[in-house]
């Protein structure tokens, strides 16, 4: 079935760097993709999405790139501040039973140090 | 315009007590989903609704699990005989529309449960 990999599991910074978080994926179909993010206690909120091949998606300095050659939808940010530090996930729409679904990645924790 | 609501946000059971989890969607949102996010992981699909039909709910746990929408608005997941591996956040989302035309999902808070 369709699956979702997200590599690191704990991504820890100095504010001011950048910060690159990656997500893979497996699909049979023409893939949609999302980044959420999860705030401490909060419920987790759209931060990108995108299905066009090799157009680059921004949104609160954030940005993503879907590249379908090499099945990739990596979040990146130029320079990170402490309200970044939150959890990731890397999402899919997934066609299963006969109806869409969005599968999650397993998060990555982001800590942005002072 | 307000957002989802999920109740309660925390729950705390002894092995074999129930427990239920209210959702109010966001309004004019047809479909409702719920999700099992244990500590640390991504969110699992559990059963989702379009309007007061259930669509899915291959992923749910048949036996002690589940769900109802029944005027195709709030939803009540119900958990009996809960065990410690129920431990985990259940959030609710809704949509209008499908999310393979990159519909976006809203997410409730959540309801933490502890099971000891």
């Amino acid at each position: 079935g369709d699956s979702v990999t997200q590599t690191e599991g704990l991504v820890t910074l100095t504010k001011g760097l950048p910060v690159m978080l990656n997500c893979t994926y497996q699909t049979t179909y023409s893939p949609f993709l999302f980044w959420y993010v999860q705030h401490l206690n909060e419920a987790p909120k759209l931060l990108l999405k995108s299905s066009t091949d090799n157009k680059r998606t921004e949104h609160q300095g954030f940005y993503a790139t879907l590249h379908k050659s090499s099945s990739s939808f990596h979040l990146q940010k130029s320079s990170v501040q402490l309200s970044d530090s939150a959890l990731y996930f890397c999402a899919l729409s997934e066609r299963a039973s006969g109806s869409w679904q969005l599968i999650f990645g397993s998060g990555t924790q982001l800590t942005v140090m002072p | 315009e307000a957002g989802v609501t999920q109740s309660p946000r925390y729950a705390v059971l002894q092995e074999g007590q129930a427990v239920s989890f209210w959702c109010d969607p966001i309004s004019g949102h047809d479909t409702l989903y719920w999700y099992q996010q244990p500590r640390d992981q991504g969110p699992q699909l559990l059963v989702y609704f379009r309007d007061e039909a259930v669509i899915d709910n291959s992923q749910l746990p048949s036996d002690r699990f589940s769900a109802v929408r029944p005027k195709g608005t709030n939803s009540t997941l119900k958990i009996q005989s809960a065990k410690q591996g129920d431990t985990a956040t259940y959030l609710c989302a809704s949509s209008f529309g499908q999310i393979n035309s990159g519909n976006t999902l809203y997410f409730g808070e959540g309801s933490r449960l502890i099971v000891v």
